[in-house]
């Protein structure tokens, strides 16, 4: 079983739907962060979370520690939104190791 | 540099012939991390670096890959007599170890024909 598990793998919405994607992790953690991943292979970092709630823009994350879950949520999505969004887990407090979720897919169609 | 600078950006290598890929941290980044991310799949770790030091190497999946930091900055990952499950997207990122989180490159995506 691995330690990180994303859902859904893929996802298709519609221009301006409201989206959520989930991770459940299976370790404890020291920071959990979520990536999105465009076609090509170049990575950014959309958010890095130990606690509580981020916003950025349309995107909002979300972490609970005792529940070993986090949620990434896009408000009313765009076309450029489609890519994948990879969720990490960095297991110790050094921060030097980091496990990562296979990624969800997302398109985004008009 | 601003970023994480990976090179070559594509590569097409022959089966059996060597690769080396590069990638340049950001500067003052102590902790360099080397994945392997193949077709629809998320990235695997291959190697750990913090400084000079290959701290883990527990993820390369064989004696044909070495990776090396000579002088804790550039990194450079060398696969030798690629072979075609050696196909994949190699991503860099880097680290400041100071709690800021990480920045990857754009990756080197190896295609082995």
């Amino acid at each position: 079983k691995n330690e990180v598990e994303q859902s859904p793998q893929n996802l298709t919405a519609q221009e301006g739907e409201f989206i959520t994607i989930n991770c459940s992790y299976s370790v404890g953690i020291s920071a959990l962060h979520w990536l999105q991943q465009h076609p090509g292979g170049g990575i950014v970092s959309l958010f890095m979370l130990s606690s509580g709630k981020k916003k950025h823009g349309r995107l909002i994350a979300t972490i609970n520690i005792q529940e070993k879950h986090s949620s990434l949520h896009i408000t009313a999505s765009q076309l450029s939104d489609s890519a994948s969004y990879i969720c990490v887990v960095s297991p110790r407090e050094d921060n030097n190791d980091m496990r990562f979720g296979a990624g969800t897919r997302l398109t985004v169609k008009p | 540099g601003a970023g994480v600078s990976q090179s070559p950006r594509y590569k097409v290598a022959k089966r059996g012939q060597d690769v080396a890929l590069r990638c340049d941290p950001i500067s003052g980044h102590v902790s360099l991390f080397w994945y392997q991310q193949a077709l629809g799949q998320g990235p695997e770790f291959l190697t750990y670096f913090q400084n000079e030091a290959q701290l883990d190497k527990s993820g390369l999946p064989s004696d044909r890959f070495f990776a090396e930091r000579p002088e804790g900055s550039v990194s450079t990952l060398k696969i030798q007599r690629t072979q075609q499950e050696d196909s994949a997207v190699y991503l860099c990122a880097s680290s400041s170890n100071t709690g800021g989180g990480y920045t990857f490159g754009s990756g080197t995506r190896l295609t082995v024909v």
